[in-house]
């Protein structure tokens, strides 16, 4: 299958600085790349769609300042979380869809915010 | 957000039993995907489903796309520990660039050697 990584896998910030995620397609190309978010034991939450050349579409509920996102190129789209604070500690993924629907994922980022 | 059903939500099995999950939807879906998940990590995909009534087997897993297209089954033939994980089923609506998935909310899977 088509390969999507994910970096950093792991991150510890404190509270009020920012954080960048960045997701890669890594041997194809990807017009739209999907952020989640996933809490301890429950499923993937949409909080984007990340569009290369334009801008993003946020899930409702989901603060577009909070979470900016940018689709600089066909391989490449960052999360990054502004003013980060304890409650914005989760497991974020992202995930690119290849060929016609199969999407694939990125191994996953733990944000903690101490 | 939208969700889908999933059940059982979660399973304990002996090692060398069979296992069966599903997923139900009220809307009707062009897609079905199934993934696994491991704890810190991204989910895997297993199994792509693209057809009404289409069966395909990956391995020990076999899953298949409902006639009416609102469901979906995963089953997995004689478990083994690395079976162990979360699995997501997740449904497409549209294809093309609305491509969004639908998930449902997991089904834990534990096996006992």
């Amino acid at each position: 299958g088509a390969v999507v990584s994910q970096h950093p896998s792991r991150v510890i910030c404190k509270s009020g600085t920012s954080v960048k995620i960045e997701c890669r397609s890594l041997d194809f190309q990807a017009t739209t790349m999907f952020w989640y978010r996933q809490f301890p034991k429950k499923s993937l939450m949409l909080m984007a769609t990340s569009n290369e050349g334009s801008k993003a579409t946020y899930e409702q509920g989901v603060e577009k300042d909070k979470f900016l996102i940018n689709h600089a190129s066909l391989t490449l789209s960052t999360l990054t979380v502004t003013s980060a604070h304890p409650e914005d500690s989760s497991f974020y993924i992202c995930s690119a869809p290849h060929r016609n629907t199969e999407a694939f994922f990125g191994q996953g980022t733990r944000l903690t915010v101490v | 957000g939208q969700q889908l059903n999933q059940s059982p939500q979660s399973m304990f099995i002996q090692e060398g039993e069979d296992v069966s999950m599903n997923c139900t939807s009220s809307s009707i879906f062009n897609t079905w995907l199934w993934y696994k998940q491991d704890p810190g990590e991204g989910p895997v995909l297993l199994i792509a489903l693209y057809k009404a009534g289409e069966l395909t087997s990956n391995g020990r897993l076999t899953a298949q796309f409902g006639i009416t297209r609102k469901d979906s089954f995963l089953n997995i033939s004689a478990s083994i520990p690395s079976d162990v994980g979360i699995y997501f089923c997740a449904g497409q609506l549209n294809a093309g660039n609305n491509r969004k998935l639908i998930w449902g909310l997991g089904t834990s899977l534990a096996v006992n050697p």
